[in-house]
């Protein structure tokens, strides 16, 4: 299987203060057609998992523009450039590229 | 508007049975991959099971096979995960998921499964 390592674990934050997360697979995500199966989630407390970023760098719908996603190969972003108290929660990546699909441990936003 | 809605959950002694319910209302079901993901109290998130648009393709991840089961009623917009052989590392809340690698995707608020003696 995929292990999908994430850093750092517990991120405090200022708020308005840029934020971001690493993601790193054992494996490459590439399929036979270049496509890069490495997704980003959001989960906030109490509530599911809602998905930011498919494909590495495509935002999905409803996601604020100061959420970025880059990355390639192995290697991958999270960016938040300003982050707001709507941001608290836990981020993870995933990928699709290989069954099964695995998720990183997660990374624990807060506000300092 | 796409709506996902687990139920089923419970508690249950260790080698015992539950089957996992998720109705979907607001899109054609039929037209879509779902899936099971869990998430054990506390804990991260874990891929369970994948079924294809017309149920010809499943898969499950290691740690269920044998002992877990998804199927779907594309009649009655239904998906569902029969659960054998309960374990208490099965402990987790249960989410259906209308996931897509393109499109957007949806998940249910998902249902607790508790393993215990």
């Amino acid at each position: 299987d995929i292990v999908m390592t994430q850093s750092p674990l517990s991120l405090p934050v200022t708020l308005g203060q840029p934020a971001s997360i690493s993601c790193r697979s054992s494996q490459s995500l590439v399929d036979s057609d270049g496509n890069t199966f490495l997704n980003w989630f959001q989960q906030r407390p109490g509530q599911s998992p809602r998905r930011l970023f498919y494909k590495v760098s495509n935002r999905d719908s409803g996601v604020p523009d100061r959420f970025s996603g880059s990355g390639s190969g192995t290697d991958f972003t999270l960016k938040i450039s300003r982050v707001e108290a709507e941001d608290v929660g836990i981020y993870y990546c995933m990928q699709g590229a290989h069954w099964p699909y695995t998720f990183g441990q997660g990374t624990k936003l807060e506000i300092k | 508007e796409v709506q996902l809605v687990e139920s089923g959950g419970g508690l249950v002694q260790p080698g015992g049975s539950l089957r996992l319910s998720c109705a979907a209302s607001g899109y054609t079901f039929s037209r879509y991959w779902m899936s099971w993901v869990r998430q054990a109290p506390g804990k991260g998130l874990e891929w369970v099971a994948n079924m294809k648009e017309d149920g010809s393709e499943k898969r499950y991840v290691d740690s269920v096979k044998g002992r877990f089961s998804i199927s779907r009623d594309n009649a009655q917009n239904s998906l569902y995960l029969q659960m054998n052989s309960l374990r208490v590392e099965d402990t987790a809340v249960y989410y259906c998921a209308r996931a897509s690698r393109t499109q957007r995707e949806f998940w249910g608020q998902g249902t607790l499964v508790s393993v215990s003696s």
